[in-house]
């Protein structure tokens, strides 16, 4: 089962690109990238989630390198809404272990 | 649509009480999760069910702990009885794909066990 890794932490400006990196080295053809995230206070939050090809929906873009060793999450346009803690996942395997994830802090 | 609901929102309690947490589904899906969120173990699944079958529940801390879904729309997590080291913010959430699926989660019920 696949495990992920990402940063602690990361800041970004408001109206800029929050780009998030997850790696991934070890996971297998069948297990896709999920990505959560968890605002204070309430429940995790479905964002995206992605096998090969990157993906985009109204919340984010995925991008997933080649060898699929490691991905990238982008919101677009930050907003101080997007602060949160954000959780990179290989589903199946591991979907049930959220880790501790980066916490993203958008500054004015 | 209405998502995972979870009630009650907040409960405080003295130890050795009987603590009943609640979750509603989202209609449809078949898979429901109970997760516990602490600051120092962070989101650890305590069980999950599946057409209302438990299927995992190696995560449940101990035979103080206790699960039900009685049916599709409802289920329940006990907790008799209640010590300090409980206390924590328990989330339930549901899936429409078994396991795999996106989970969709409630707002939680934050338990504080006096």
């Amino acid at each position: 089962d696949a495990k992920t890794t990402q940063p602690t932490s990361m800041d970004c400006a408001e109206g800029r690109a929050a780009n998030l990196p997850c790696n991934h080295s070890t996971i297998s053809g069948n297990e896709y990238v999920y990505w959560y995230r968890q605002i204070h206070s309430q429940g995790p939050q479905y964002i995206i989630h992605g096998l090969k090809n990157n993906e985009t929906n109204e919340m984010a873009s995925l991008i997933i390198t080649e060898d699929r060793k490691s991905s990238t999450l982008i919101l677009p346009h930050a907003t101080l809404r997007d602060t949160a803690v954000y959780y990179c996942i290989a589903f199946p395997g591991n979907q049930f272990y959220f880790g501790t994830g980066t916490s993203l802090t958008v500054i004015p | 649509d209405a998502g995972v609901i979870q009630s009650p929102r907040h409960e405080v309690t003295e130890m050795g009480q009987e603590v009943t947490l609640r979750c509603k589904p989202i209609s449809g899906h078949n898979s429901l999760f109970w997760y516990r969120q602490t600051m120092m173990r962070g989101l650890e699944l305590l069980i999950y069910f599946n057409n209302n079958v438990p299927i995992d529940d190696s995560g449940m801390p101990e035979d103080r702990f206790s699960a039900k879904m009685p049916n599709a729309s409802f289920s329940t997590l006990k907790i008799q009885p209640s010590e300090p080291r409980d206390s924590a913010v328990y989330f339930c959430a549901s899936s429409p794909q078994d396991s795999y699926g996106p989970q969709h989660f409630g707002d939680g019920t934050r338990l504080s066990i006096l």
